[in-house]
C-alpha cells in the first residue's frame, strides 16, 4: 500500500489555466505538507495543515490555495498558472501534534512535475 | 535561514568514504537527513535531535554539534546506491517546519 499518494504524476498546461493536485495519506499522521522543488533541486515548503488546520503559509503568491476536507488529504489548487510555476510539488506526511518540541519525520509523496507552456 | 551544505557534489568510486556537512546560522533544533534519487522523492535517512548525537544505519552515520550548529553525513565503503542527492533539513518545533538545505549532489562510480 501506497503511503503517500499524489495525483497526476505529471501535468502539462497552458499558462493562464486553473489546475488542482491532490494527495491523500494512509499513515494515520496529524500533519501534510506541500514543497516545491525547482530546477535546481532547492525543496521548499509551501503550506502544512494539522488536523485540517493551516499552520504553516509560507510566502507564496495567492494564486496557490492548499484545502485540507480531512486530515488524510490534502490538496493543492493554482489559478493563473505562470511559466514560473513550473516545478515538482511535493505532498508529505508526518505525525506531527501541535505543540510538540520536535519535528517528526516526514514521508514525501512520489511528486507531480507540473509543466507550464 | 537556509542550512549551507558541503560540498556541493562529490563523485567517488565505489568503496571510498565521503562527508556531507550542514551548518546553519541559527539554532538548530534537530537535524533530519534525507536522500532523494533522481526523479524520486526524497526519501528519509535519519533525524538528530540532540547534541552530541550519533546515529547509523549501516554504512550511512551522522553526527549533530548543537553548540557549533553543525551536523555532518558519514557515508563509508560507499556503494553505487548511495548516489543521489542529499539534503539536510533543520527542524523547529511546534510547526513540524522544515527547512532543507541546498542539497548536495553524489555520485558513486564503479
Amino acid at each position: 500500500d501506497t503511503a503517500v499518494s499524489q495525483t497526476p504524476k505529471y501535468l502539462v498546461t497552458q499558462m493562464g489555466n486553473d489546475k488542482s493536485i491532490k494527495c491523500e495519506q494512509n499513515l494515520g499522521h496529524d500533519t501534510m505538507y506541500w514543497y516545491k522543488q525547482d530546477s535546481k533541486k532547492f525543496l521548499k515548503i509551501m503550506f502544512s495543515y494539522n488536523n485540517k488546520e493551516l499552520i504553516i503559509n509560507e510566502t507564496v503568491p495567492n494564486r496557490f490555495s492548499p484545502k485540507s476536507p480531512d486530515k488524510a488529504h490534502l490538496n493543492l489548487h493554482i489559478n493563473s498558472l505562470e511559466l514560473g510555476d513550473s516545478a515538482v510539488y511535493f505532498c508529505a506526511s508526518s505525525q506531527d501534534r501541535r505543540g510538540s518540541l520536535t519535528t517528526d519525520t516526514q514521508y514525501f509523496g512520489p511528486g507531480t512535475r507540473l509543466t507550464v507552456l | 535561514q537556509q542550512p549551507v551544505q558541503s560540498p556541493q557534489a562529490v563523485i567517488l568510486r565505489e568503496g571510498e568514504d565521503a562527508v556531507i556537512n550542514c551548518s546553519s546560522s541559527k539554532a538548530l533544533y534537530s537535524v533530519h537527513w534525507y536522500r532523494q534519487k533522481h526523479g524520486e522523492a526524497p526519501v528519509f535517512l535519519m533525524i538528530l535531535l540532540k547534541g552530541g548525537e550519533q546515529k547509523g544505519h549501516e554504512k550511512i552515520s551522522a553526527s549533530f554539534n548543537e553548540k557549533k550548529q553543525q551536523s555532518s553525513l558519514y557515508l563509508t565503503a560507499s556503494q553505487l546506491s548511495y548516489s543521489g542527492t542529499y539534503f539536510c533539513g533543520s527542524g523547529s518545533g511546534n510547526t513540524g517546519k522544515l527547512i532543507f538545505g541546498q542539497g548536495t549532489t553524489l555520485q558513486v562510480k564503479p
